[in-house]
């Protein structure tokens, strides 16, 4: 596609139910990123995809989140038995690697808003 | 920790002033990028600068970059409405492409 996509674009969930969220990047992009940001806050690094691996996972915020990614393509985040702390909006985006110009230059989708109840 | 810091936290003025916004980071960076994000939206890219750049201009705005004192700047000029937004620095560092996003300046320009 054009640009990144990212489903669904809201979901409300109850407090200890697993939700999964999609990320399809722009395509050729290499490297793909989730984020995390609460209302009116800065951007949380969750974790970091070259390819199929994630050489930095340091941001996820306990093991009740994974993320996988397959084909170098889409990217899924799953939270299991979901807090009231994990709502807010989570922000997936993609890059180039290796294109000295355009390296790093981060493309977004516009989010997925999670509302645990 | 954030490794980068904006300053101010919001910033309120005219349509047609000058917008000035500050970052600051902690440790040496490789490049360091701007963004927006309109409320409600995903981030998008403004500017990048490198670590051997000093300043950089794109249309109305204006980066620049202090390695000695860690921090950069973001001028817009001519400020319109549609300005209004929250705008991120984010750093890269280290030998992969980790980037990592200050806490934002909410601007809004008040037509």
């Amino acid at each position: 596609g054009a640009g990144v996509s990212q489903s669904p674009s809201n979901k409300v969930t109850e407090k200890g139910k697993d939700v999964e969220l999609r990320c399809d990047p722009i395509s050729g992009h290499t490297a793909l990123y989730w984020y995390r940001q609460s209302l009116g806050q800065g951007l949380e690094f969750l974790i970091y995809f070259q390819g199929n691996s994630a050489p930095d996972k340091s941001g996820l915020p306990s093991d009740r989140f994974s993320a996988e990614r397959t084909g170098g393509s889409v990217s899924t985040l799953t939270i299991q038995r979901t807090q009231q702390e994990d709502s807010a909006v989570y922000l997936c985006a993609s890059s180039l690697s290796g294109v000295a110009l355009a390296k790093n230059i981060q493309y977004f989708g516009a989010g997925t808003r999670l509302s645990v109840l | 920790s954030q490794q980068g810091e904006e300053d101010p936290q919001a910033l309120s003025i005219q349509e047609g002033e000058n917008a000035t916004m500050n970052c600051s980071y902690k440790t040496s960076i490789n490049n360091l990028q701007w963004y927006r994000q309109n409320s409600g939206r995903g981030l998008v890219h403004l500017i990048l600068i490198r670590s051997n750049e000093r300043e950089k201009h794109s249309g109305r705005l204006r980066v620049t970059l202090d390695t000695s004192k860690k921090s950069s700047s973001l001028l817009i000029t001519a400020s319109r409405a549609a300005d209004t937004a929250s705008y991120f620095c984010a750093t890269e560092t280290g030998g992969y492409q980790k980037v990592t996003f200050g806490t934002g300046t909410k601007l809004q320009v008040i037509p």
